[in-house]
């Protein structure tokens, strides 16, 4: 299966600032990475698929980028509502089996 | 996009099993798949296998292959993921989520169903 490392597990920000998160995948998925926001008691929602595809009613501040084995979600302009964990989420295409990024808890 | 009614918190003793149910609010899954993501407390997501209802076809990850059992009905809209000879660590909140045909993403999740393991 695939092994996936997600940095950094913690980010402290600020209001306004710009933000990036990275995941590394043990073998290339090509673009098969999903990015989602959990909020504390809630479940997860898709903000990012296919890499770089915003999911509908996501803002447009967060973006996707990378393929193979490196990938980044980025904040741009953190506001308010942002301050929450992210994980990432790869599709082994060999294995037919997903897995999840350890999680990055973004605070202020 | 479906929306998924899960069922009520249960309370087990180690050893025993849970059968959790995930129903689509709509009637049926259509052509998604039904996914099942657990999130032990304080703890990150852990995919658990996943299954496509009109296909019945079951994927389930390696970690739980012989202790879970993931099935559906695509007649009532209906999936179960039932785990055996549960322990303590098994402990956790148990998501099912949609994913829609050949896209690999999760873009619909139900509430969580709370299993507790305890003695």
């Amino acid at each position: 299966d695939i092994q996936m490392t997600q940095s950094p597990s913690t980010l402290s920000a600020s209001i306004g600032d710009r933000v990036t998160i990275t995941c590394r995948a043990s073998h290339s998925i090509t673009t098969w990475l999903a990015w989602y926001q959990q909020k504390p008691g809630k479940a997860p929602q898709l903000l990012i698929y296919k890499a770089s595809t915003l999911q509908n009613g996501v803002p447009s501040r967060f973006s996707g980028s990378g393929s193979g084995t490196e990938f980044t979600l980025t904040i741009a302009g953190l506001q308010p509502d942002d301050f929450a964990t992210y994980y990432c989420q790869p599709y082994d295409t060999h294995s037919h089996t997903f897995t999840f990024g350890q999680g990055t808890k973004l605070e202020i | 996009q479906v929306q998924l009614v899960q069922s009520g918190a249960e309370v087990r003793m180690p050893g025993s099993s849970v059968k959790v149910s995930c129903r689509a609010s709509g009637g049926t899954f259509g052509a998604y798949a039904i996914n099942w993501v657990r999130q032990a407390p304080g703890r990150g997501l852990e995919w658990m296998g996943g299954i496509i209802p009109l296909i019945k076809t079951a994927n389930p990850a390696q970690k739980f292959q012989g202790r879970v059992s993931i099935t559906a009905d695509a007649s009532t809209g209906t999936s179960y993921m039932e785990l055996k000879s549960l322990n303590a660590e098994d402990t956790a909140l148990y998501y099912c989520a949609t994913e829609p045909p050949m896209s690999y993403h999760f873009d619909g999740w139900g509430l969580g169903t709370l299993v507790t393991v305890s003695s």
